[in-house]
Formats: structure tokens, C-alpha cells, sequence
């Protein structure tokens, strides 16, 4: 069975601090994606970043990491110094290629940054 | 470039009546398709998804059917609509190749009355 759980249903944080939204996926697959999506309030999903299974090197986009590890089966992502512009939902997501290419998304955790 | 839309971005309708949600993508050929529903406060849910003109494959029975009468077009209809209906509507695409990354159109907000 595939599933990625997203354990963290909400997390509040002040402005500046840093924060990790955890993400944990189940497959038998070798071959996969795993991805991150932003929902802002306006609703539209806005893809982050996606890595395949080959590729465990961490990944750093300015305030943004990823962290990717097949021996626990995660793919976490930490937000430093944070900002009132992250809040929002995230959804981390998994592709495999066995099937018919569906995404299964986690449940999304929402992320509040306060002033 | 690649872009999506959907129309109506937000919608206001009674129930039982019919529902027809359009989205559109330009910039890619023979693009895979999807329709997700989202319930308030809620993770996503995949309803439809295509991978070519005419195919159409369901992951939830309900009231609600899809079709694609163009490469680049598809609908999600209903004939008679149900609270439980209201929800945030996203279409989202991905390319042809198996290794195309999904991206989403800017929903369709529905509130079943």
C-alpha cells in the first residue's frame, strides 16, 4: 500500500523562528517522487519542490530545505527565520511509477506565523 | 509556458440543480488530467483523472461525472447537485511524460445551498 502521513495537523510559530513539517511516506516501489505543494488562503496548490528516489542529496531554496531520508522513509521540510507569507497549508505528496502515475497526498499540515 | 484555468472561481448553487466546472490548459499536448475535491479544512480528495481524449477513469462513485472532449479541456458536471457537493474544486495537469511534475489550476469554490 502506498500512504504519506503528515502527522502534524497545525503548527503555530512566531515570525523569525525556524520550523519543520514532518512527512512520512510508505511504498514498495523503487522508483518514486515525492513532492511538496503550498496552499496559501487563496487556495491555489503551488508546487515547491520534488525529488525522485535516486537523489537523497538535501536540497536548500533561500529560507527553504528539504530533508530526505529512504532509511526512515521522509522527506521533511524546514522553513528558517519564517514570515508571515508562509502561513499556509502544506501538502507533501508521492508519485510512483509503477500504476498509473496518481498522487497520493498527505493530509496537510497548516502552518501559522505570527507577528 | 504552461498554464491552467478554471472557471468559475466561485459558484453558488441550489440543490439539485445541474453543475458543469470548466478548466483548460494551454501550453502542453496530450497532458494528464485530474479533478480533486477539497472539503473545507480538508485534505484533497482525486475524483477523476485522464489520460486522453474520451478516458476517463473514476476513484469515487458519486454524483458527479467528467469528460474530456478536447486534448486540452476538461469538465466535471453533475445533474443534480448535493449538499454534501460544496467543497473547493481543483483541476490540475501534468505532461505526458511519466516523470511530469502535477501542477493546479486556481479552483473552483462551491457552496451548495
Amino acid at each position: 500500500a502506498q500512504k504519506v502521513t503528515q502527522a502534524q495537523t497545525e503548527i503555530s510559530v512566531v515570525e523569525k523562528e525556524d520550523v519543520t513539517l514532518d512527512c512520512v511516506y510508505e511504498t514498495r516501489d523503487t522508483t518514486y517522487y515525492l513532492f511538496w505543494y503550498k496552499q496559501p488562503p487563496s487556495g491555489e496548490l503551488v508546487f515547491l519542490i520534488r525529488r525522485n528516489s535516486f537523489d537523497e542529496q538535501n536540497e536548500i531554496s533561500g529560507r527553504y530545505s528539504w530533508n530526505f531520508q529512504k532509511s526512515t522513509s521522509s522527506f521533511n521540510f524546514t522553513i528558517t527565520a519564517s514570515q508571515v507569507v508562509d502561513s499556509a497549508v502544506y501538502f507533501c505528496a508521492l508519485m510512483t511509477t509503477s500504476g498509473t502515475y496518481k498522487y497520493i497526498f498527505g493530509t496537510g499540515t497548516r502552518l501559522k506565523v505570527l507577528a | 509556458s504552461q498554464t491552467i484555468h478554471q472557471w468559475p472561481a466561485t459558484l453558488v448553487q441550489p440543490v439539485g440543480s445541474p453543475l458543469s466546472l470548466e478548466c483548460t490548459v494551454e501550453g502542453t499536448s496530450n497532458p494528464n488530467l485530474y479533478w480533486y475535491r477539497q472539503a473545507a479544512g480538508r485534505g484533497l480528495q482525486l475524483l477523476f483523472y485522464s489520460v486522453g481524449i474520451g478516458q476517463i477513469s473514476s476513484e469515487v462513485p458519486q454524483n458527479l461525472s467528467a469528460s474530456r472532449p478536447q486534448d486540452r479541456q476538461f469538465i466535471l458536471s453533475s445533474k443534480k447537485l448535493l449538499l454534501s457537493d460544496s467543497g473547493f474544486y481543483l483541476c490540475a495537469f501534468r505532461g505526458p511524460t511519466s516523470t511530469d511534475t502535477q501542477y493546479f489550476g486556481p479552483g473552483t469554490r462551491l457552496t451548495v445551498l
